[in-house]
């Protein structure tokens, strides 16, 4: 399994949807998981922090499934201003390897 | 505050030359780095530094240097440029280097090597 995996998609869902992606990882000892917001063409910037169980953060739901080894971002009551791409951020395994990036899933909210 | 800096911006270069990027923070981060981002593909680490005067080698470190005289700034080199090193450059920097920091990115060097 590689390190981190995303679905690439583009998801494309109405405003006002709900949404969800999936990010899995494979070092079963990560304590803890980011999802990190790139819009196009742009840096991209801490979205939340995920520890435990999860984090809620207004529209934002971020869950983690150890026994799965997968973290999830919801988002609910989609606006347009969603659209990115949205990276997965794990522990890597070494110091060259700090933290591994996903290669990010794309969402497009439409009118 | 400008956060994180970059430049330049975007840069065309010619196989075998020579460039250097430059990152500069203003928020007294101890840790900096820089990725490469392509298509398809999440950040890879090229180069890190855990403080001023330390390098230390990323994922993908082969055919890149890098410098960190000043605490603030953070120094990426291509000595021979090769078209596989077209790529969109980010810097970031960290308070710490535990990987539950944030980490700030720059607004991104693109590079095409021809």
């Amino acid at each position: 399994r590689k390190e981190v995996e995303q679905d690439p998609g583009p998801f494309n869902v109405p405003e006002g949807a709900t949404v969800a992606f999936n990010c899995t990882y494979s070092n079963s000892a990560s304590q803890s998981f980011f999802w990190y917001r790139q819009d196009c063409r742009k840096e991209p910037k801490l979205l939340m922090s995920v520890y435990s169980s999860g984090n809620e953060d207004g529209r934002f739901t971020a869950q983690l499934n150890r026994a799965s080894q997968y973290i999830s971002l919801l988002i609910r009551d989609s606006k347009l201003s969603d659209s990115a791409t949205y990276l997965c951020v794990v522990p890597g395994y070494s110091s060259a390897s700090k933290i591994i990036f996903g290669s990010g899933t794309r969402l497009s909210i439409r009118p | 505050n400008a956060g994180v800096t970059q430049t330049p911006k975007f840069r065309v270069l010619k196989t075998g030359q020579s460039m250097t990027l430059l990152c500069a923070q203003d928020m007294n981060h101890e840790y900096m780095y820089w990725y490469r981002q392509d298509p398809g593909m999440g950040l890879r680490l090229i180069h890190y530094s855990v403080g001023e005067g330390t390098t230390a080698k990323g994922e993908v470190p082969d055919g890149y240097n890098v410098s960190r005289l000043k605490k603030q700034n953070f120094l990426l080199g291509l000595e021979s440029a090769a078209p596989s090193q077209t790529s969109v450059y980010f810097c970031a920097s960290s308070y710490g280097g535990s990987y539950q920091e944030t980490q700030y990115f720059g607004p991104g060097t693109r590079l095409l090597v021809l």
